[in-house]
């Protein structure tokens, strides 16, 4: 069975901590992905990998970085945390080069920031 | 850019009810359209997918066709069940290239009542 794991369901962090998201995916994907999930705004996409070492920006990747060492763990950093980064973050992978690829998501990891 | 609209939610049935949820979408290429299915507490999972024009998706029961002349991909069910209460995503996956991305709309929140 495919899997995409994320370190943690849940994660309660102090305003101004360096937070570490880790994401894993046994399945050889190129594609990684990391999503907020909000009331209202639906997924928006922080950050994304195509191949090892390397990212590109989403929608909304201020306060956010990312790292990607390993072609099946895809990390984001929150390098000085707020309250406004409280929220379900996602992550997922994806092949490349097929036009009916399929995203694979990890189960969340709901975080607060207090 | 390409983008995703779908019905703004929630939407309250009851159990039996003839189920639709609105897609539309925005492409410049010919995307392939899935939805993807959030039950409480966890991420997201492939619910159907459809990669030409006039293609049926199909699973659990539940329906879209892609249809291009009306840009448009509907998820429907003849009979919802209190078990289809999740959050319903339609999206589109525009490309071949390395770096492009899947597409989500907003999400629809789906209430059965039994």
């Amino acid at each position: 069975d495919v899997k995409v794991t994320q370190s943690s369901r849940y994660l309660v962090k102090r305003t101004g901590e360096k937070v570490f998201l880790e994401c894993v995916q046994d399945m050889d994907h190129e594609n990684m992905f990391w999503y907020r999930q909000d009331p209202g705004l639906g997924l928006r996409l922080i950050y994304f990998s195509y191949d090892v070492k390397m990212k590109e920006k989403g929608d909304i990747p201020e306060g956010y970085s990312v790292s990607r060492e390993k072609k099946e763990r895809f990390s984001l950093i929150l390098e000085s945390a707020s309250t406004n980064q409280t929220s379900m973050y996602l992550c997922a992978s994806s092949t490349q080069g097929l036009l009916n690829t399929e995203a694979f998501f990890g189960q969340g990891t709901r975080l607060t920031v207090v | 850019g390409d983008s995703v609209t779908q019905m703004e939610g929630p939407v309250t049935l009851s159990e039996e009810a003839f189920l639709t949820i609105n897609c539309t979408y925005t492409a410049t290429g010919y995307p392939s359209l899935f939805w993807y299915v959030q039950y409480p507490g966890e991420g997201l999972q492939l619910l159907l997918k459809a990669t030409k024009a006039d293609d049926k998706g199909s699973n659990k029961g539940f329906e879209a066709t892609y249809r291009k002349e009306t840009t448009s991909f509907h998820l429907e069910k003849g009979s919802v069940q209190v078990s289809d209460s999740a959050v319903y995503f339609c999206a589109l996956s525009a490309g071949m290239n390395r770096d492009d991305k899947i597409i989500f709309g907003k999400g629809t929140r789906l209430h059965i009542l039994p």
